[in-house]
């Protein structure tokens, strides 16, 4: 079955650090990826995808790159501020429209931005 | 505004005593789906529906029922709860379309639900 493993933290930094979050998956075929954020308090919200290979997502200063070659989808940010503290969530779909097709999470990442 | 919202935010009851949490939509989403989250294991899928009177078990459905009479709700019941249903549950939603990249799944806030 599919399954994506994420670093689990929490991960501490400094503001105006550079994050990165590994996540690596498991799938058949060709997932679609997405990275989701979920602020204290709040529902998910989708940070960026990515749905064929080499694609790469960007929102609010993070990037996200498909490598189907070591089966990965890293996050990255230059520069992270305090209000980026949060917990994210790599996750997969198959994409296909039909059958089930519900996000396969990972355990999530609680990152955590010190002033 | 488009929008899942779900009822209540936070619950707490006591073993056995039957409750249902709201999910609503105003996407004209097909696609709806009930989450729950726990410390170290992520999110996992409890139920989904794939259009009105469609639904399909997700990867922990035991102690869950759902319905979905409408196509903008989808209310997930517990009818006899166990401390082991407490956690935050999140109700989704999404078009279901065959083009690879419009399954975007849009959440609702959560409910934190507490089973004395």
């Amino acid at each position: 079955g599919n399954s994506v493993t994420q670093m689990e933290g929490p991960v501490t930094l400094s503001e105006e650090a550079f994050l990165t979050i590994n996540c690596t998956y498991t799938a058949t075929g060709y997932p679609s990826l997405f990275w989701y954020v979920q602020y204290p308090g709040e529902g998910l919200q989708l940070l960026l995808k990515a749905t064929k290979a080499d694609d790469k997502g960007s929102n609010k200063g993070f990037e996200a790159t498909y490598r189907k070659e070591t089966t990965s989808f890293h996050l990255e940010k230059g520069s992270v501020q305090v209000s980026d503290s949060a917990v994210y969530f790599c996750a997969l779909s198959q994409g296909s429209g039909g059958g089930a097709d519900g996000l396969t999470f990972g355990k999530g990442t609680h990152l955590i931005i010190q002033p | 505004e488009a929008q899942v919202t779900q009822n209540p935010r936070y619950l707490i009851t006591v073993t056995g005593k039957k409750l249902t949490v709201t999910c609503s939509q105003n996407m004209n989403h097909e696609y709806m789906s009930w989450y729950r989250q726990d410390p170290g294991l992520g999110l996992r899928q409890i139920y989904y529906s794939m259009n009105v009177e469609v639904t399909d078990k997700g990867d922990v459905p035991e102690g869950y029922k759902v319905s979905r009479k409408e196509k903008r709700n989808f209310p997930l019941i517990l009818e006899s709860p166990s401390p082991n249903q407490t956690s935050l549950y999140f109700c989704a939603s999404r078009y279901r379309l065959a083009s690879i990249g419009a399954n975007e799944q849009f959440f609702g806030p959560g409910t934190r639900l507490t089973v004395l």
